[in-house]
C-alpha cells in the first residue's frame, strides 16, 4: 500500500524558516517525481513544487520561487521542502503527493498533510 | 484568484446527475489533455477521481466521468449518493513555467 507521511509542520514567525518532510513507502520511490501542494485555511489547492525522480530537476510556483527549496533523499525514501523567509500568506496545510505512473501531472496519492502557521 | 474557474457550488438530489465545469485557457485546459479531478472531504486529503480528462483510477466508481470541450473540462457525477458530497477541484498542466494549476473548487451538496 502506498503511503506518504508528512511531518515537521508547526508555528513559525514571519521571516523564519522551517523544513518539512514526507516519508514514502509502498512504491519504488526513486522512479517517481514528487510534489508539494498546499491549501490555505478555507481555500483551494495550490501547487508549490515538483522534483523529478533523481532530484536533479526542480520546479517552483512563482509565489515561493527563491524562498523554498525541494529536495529528496532516495536512500531514505523521503522528500523535503525547506521554507525560508516565510510569510503570513504561506500559512497552509502542506501535502506531499506522488505522480501517477502514466500521467506525470496528476497526483494519485496524497499524504495527510502537515500544517504550517506563519504568525507573530 | 485561481487559474481555472469553477462554480463555487453545485447540488443535486440522490440518484440525479450533476456536472461541474472547469474553465481555462489555451495555455492550460485547452492546450493539453492533462485535466484531473480531485475529491476532498472536510479535513481529509484530496483523492484522485479523474485523470487525463476521461480516465478513472482503479476503485473510483463509474458514476464519475470526465470530458473536455475547447477550454472547458467537466466532471459528471451520475446517480448521486450521499457520500459524493464533498469539494471537487480540477487541475491542468499549464506548461513548464506554471506547471500545474488548480481550480478554486466546487462544493457539491447532495440534497
Amino acid at each position: 500500500e502506498v503511503q506518504l507521511l508528512e511531518s515537521g509542520g508547526g508555528l513559525v514567525q514571519p521571516g523564519g524558516s522551517l523544513t518539512i518532510s514526507c516519508a514514502a513507502s509502498g512504491f519504488t520511490f526513486n522512479t517517481y517525481a514528487m510534489n508539494w501542494v498546499r491549501q490555505a485555511p478555507g481555500k483551494g489547492l495550490e501547487w508549490v513544487s515538483t522534483i523529478n525522480f533523481s532530484g536533479d530537476t526542480t520546479y517552483y510556483a512563482d509565489s515561493v520561487k527563491g524562498r523554498f527549496t525541494i529536495s529528496r533523499d532516495n536512500s531514505k525514501n523521503t522528500v523535503f521542502l525547506q521554507m525560508n523567509n516565510l510569510r503570513v500568506e504561506d500559512t497552509a496545510i502542506y501535502y506531499c503527493a506522488k505522480v501517477h505512473i502514466t500521467s506525470p501531472r496528476t497526483y494519485d496519492c496524497w499524504g495527510q498533510g502537515t500544517p504550517v502557521t506563519v504568525s507573530s | 484568484q485561481s487559474a481555472l474557474t469553477q462554480p463555487p457550488s453545485a447540488s443535486g438530489s440522490p440518484g440525479q446527475s450533476v456536472t461541474i465545469s472547469c474553465s481555462g485557457t489555451s495555455s492550460d485546459v485547452g492546450g493539453y489533455n492533462s485535466v484531473s479531478w480531485y475529491q476532498q472531504h472536510p479535513g481529509k486529503a484530496p483523492k484522485l477521481m479523474i485523470y487525463g480528462v476521461t480516465q478513472r483510477p482503479s476503485g473510483v466508481p463509474d458514476r464519475f466521468s470526465g470530458s473536455k470541450s475547447g477550454y472547458t473540462a467537466s466532471l459528471t457525477v451520475s446517480g448521486l449518493q450521499a457520500e459524493d458530497a464533498a469539494d471537487y477541484y480540477c487541475s491542468s498542466y499549464a506548461g513548464s513555467n506554471s506547471f500545474v494549476v488548480f481550480g478554486g473548487g466546487t462544493k457539491l451538496t447532495v440534497l
